[in-house]
């Protein structure tokens, strides 16, 4: 059972055009949801969060967007850069027994061409 | 600053060989886990530490043991490698400042043949 659903394996574009990168969940008891990247060979790293009384959230060129109704979030970078080329991870935050558990996406892989 | 250090990087074990993945943090937190990435799996979350003298299980508990004797220290165990047990193994720490994400280390490639 997939709590959180990243369909899109791959995407996709242009140098200084918008990436969007899409994620789904089933859980309403998520309450924060977070993106992390990842490069080759290194581990995950923190990008933006977004709490779930929020619908959105900027840090640069980064943006990310919550519908809590289509239970959908996604991910904007506007421009894009070759140096956003990574996968990227969708994870949804839930508490449980008192301590937080991060359930992860599957990942998008972004491919921003030059 | 080192963050979060995972030793070690790469390991090819023999099935039925035991192995311990270590993992060091420096920033005082006190939560800690560890994922394993598979292809087309994400992360999943195998076993988690809330402080100092504390596990819990998470996804995927099975076949891994883990430690956490001292707070800065989250060990993990595998009595019995199996090929099943080929993966990536990420470690974290965090805060409980759930705005903030927790902190990777860069990972311990591990094949079991």
């Amino acid at each position: 059972d997939q709590q959180v659903k990243q369909n899109s394996p791959s995407l996709s574009v242009q140098e200084g055009r918008i990436s969007i990168l899409n994620c789904d969940y089933t859980n309403s008891m998520f309450d924060y949801f977070l993106w992390y990247k990842k490069y080759p060979a290194e581990g995950p790293t923190f990008l933006i969060s977004i709490s779930s009384i929020k619908d959105k959230n900027e840090d640069g060129r980064f943006t990310v967007f919550l519908n809590k109704s289509a239970k959908h979030l996604s991910l904007h970078i506007v421009p894009s850069q070759p140096g956003d080329s990574a996968v990227y991870f969708c994870a949804a935050s839930i508490t449980q027994g008192g301590s937080e558990k991060l359930v992860f996406g599957k990942g998008t892989k972004l491919t921003v061409n030059p | 600053n080192a963050g979060v250090t995972q030793t070690p990087k790469f390991r090819v074990l023999k099935t039925g060989q035991s192995m311990t993945l270590l993992c060091a943090q420096d920033m005082n937190h006190e939560y800690m886990y560890w994922y394993r990435q598979d292809p087309g799996m994400g992360l999943r979350l195998i076993h988690y530490s809330v402080g100092e003298g504390t596990t819990a299980k998470g996804e995927v508990p099975d076949g891994y043991n883990v430690s956490r004797l001292k707070k800065q220290n989250f060990l993990l165990g595998l009595e019995s490698a199996a090929p099943s047990q080929t993966s990536v193994y990420f470690c974290a720490s965090s805060y409980q400042d759930r705005a903030t994400g927790y902190t990777f280390g860069s990972g311990t490639r591990l094949t079991v043949v």
